[in-house]
């Protein structure tokens, strides 16, 4: 089936060590998101990309990075993971286009644990 | 922000029972969505309206979308122990048709 993976599901990393998280799709959409979400929380926009065009939101922290080097897979990177970045951050995708009517795709998300 | 609240925050019911929840926004929006996710999961897709429809239905899901009153509802009818989750609704941050935004969401719990 196609689908959204992110790898992994869960994650460990130490105060200010980088950590990288990894979204595939084979779903072959064009839009891929990165959201973070805290508990009992929605979810929150980090940034997408439509193609290869990168759109950062504004109160993403500068901390927090993103690669797509190709339509499949796109990554997440924490330079120096701070206690407050410890979340589950979630990836989907979207076909762009066709005035945004359609819907997004979600991986399950890793949760990333900072000691 | 783009969106406002939704309400109720928490919500818990017999099984058997209709939940409805509810979900206002602060701007023009293109469509708006509605998404459940199970706890430690990703989100899954339930119903997208467009803001030229007023009602939609897919099973036992109902969605209203009242454009004057920038809100929209969400109505489980005949609800299951298996319909507990955590229920978002999302518009896209017009003008950009891509860039999708979450509401605060309701948790819903469904008592056997």
């Amino acid at each position: 089936d196609a689908m959204v993976i992110q790898n992994p599901r869960y994650q460990v990393t130490q105060f200010g060590k980088p950590v990288t998280l990894s979204c595939s799709q084979t779903l072959n959409h064009n839009v891929m998101y990165w959201y973070q979400q805290k508990s009992s929380q929605a979810p929150k926009l980090l940034f997408h990309y439509y193609d290869k065009d990168f759109n950062n939101e504004a109160d993403t922290p500068d901390n927090f990075q993103s690669r797509r080097p190709n339509t499949s897979f796109c990554f997440l990177d924490i330079r120096s993971p701070g206690l407050g970045d410890a979340a589950m951050y979630l990836c989907a995708t979207r076909r762009g286009g066709l005035y945004g009517n359609q819907p997004q795709h979600f991986g399950d998300g890793t949760r990333l644990s900072i000691l | 922000s783009q969106q406002g609240e939704e309400d109720p925050q928490a919500l818990s019911i017999q099984e058997g029972e209709n939940a409805t929840m509810n979900c206002s926004y602060k701007t023009s929006i293109n469509n708006l969505q509605w998404y459940r996710q199970n706890s430690g999961r990703g989100l899954v897709h339930l119903i997208l309206i467009r803001s030229n429809e007023r009602e939609k239905h897919s099973g036992r899901l109902r969605v209203t979308l009242d454009t004057s009153k920038k809100s929209s509802s969400l109505l489980i009818t005949a609800s299951r122990a298996a319909d507990t989750a955590s229920y978002f609704c999302a518009t896209d941050a017009y003008p950009s048709y891509d860039k999708v935004i979450f509401g605060p969401g309701t948790s819903l719990s469904v008592i056997p």
